[in-house]
């Protein structure tokens, strides 16, 4: 099935660990972005991509560094884990800037203890 | 930044009831999306619309850009249709999708 696929699901860890949430999209966008969603704060850009090779800072970068080695795939790490990182995490990918067509993976729910 | 404001922050609905959900943004935006996040987490994109009206199905919505805002109407709703609702802008010169914090739907039978 076409689509953004976001893995793992789910995931605990503890404070300090560090760990790599994967995002993977097959239809050929040139655009990929990492967002956090927390309650009552709707969706917030954590760091984006516009082509093979680049990325760039969103709203909330801080505690998360990206790589895109592939066009398809764009991924997120933390270096090192904090509970202010509970969050669930997007990726999103879309077609290009005149008309941004965006789909969304189903989410990564993360908790930091 | 530019700013994007929804209301009503909740609504409750009973099954078949119309709705109106509002977006307000603070500037000229070139790209306004309707998002909705069903209650498993999914988003689903349902309205590219930077401006003038569009329909599918029971929804609608309509952006009037020169006022900056933008209404999405659900008509005979469902309980299918419970979820949280987001309106997300995108100015040109950035590659930041916008959102605003969302209404939540809930639809009652």
């Amino acid at each position: 099935n076409a689509g953004v696929t976001q893995t793992p699901k789910f995931r605990v860890l503890k404070t300090g660990q560090s760990m790599t949430l994967l995002c993977a999209q097959d239809m050929n966008h040139e655009y990929m972005y990492w967002y956090r969603q927390d309650p009552g704060m709707g969706l917030r850009l954590i760091h984006y991509s516009v082509g093979e090779g680049t990325t760039a800072k969103g709203e909330v970068p801080d505690g998360y560094n990206v790589s895109r080695l592939k066009k398809q795939n764009f991924l997120l790490g933390l270096e090192s884990a904090a509970p202010s990182q509970t969050s669930v995490y997007f990726c999103a990918s879309s077609t290009d800037r005149a008309r941004p067509g965006y789909t969304f993976g189903s989410g990564t729910r993360l908790t930091v203890v | 930044g530019i700013q994007v404001e929804q209301s009503p922050p909740d609504l409750i609905l009973q099954e078949g009831a119309n709705s109106t959900l509002r977006c307000n943004f603070s500037d000229s935006v070139n790209n306004l999306q309707w998002f909705h996040q069903n209650p498993w987490g999914q988003l689903i994109n349902l309205f590219y619309i930077p401006s003038g009206t569009k329909q599918n199905g029971r929804l609608s919505a309509t952006t009037v850009a020169t006022e900056r805002y933008s209404l999405l109407y659900i008509s005979s709703s469902q309980t299918t249709d419970s979820g949280v609702y987001f309106c997300a802008v995108h100015k040109g010169g950035s590659e930041k999708l916008v959102f605003g914090k969302g209404t939540k739907l809930t639809v009652n039978p």
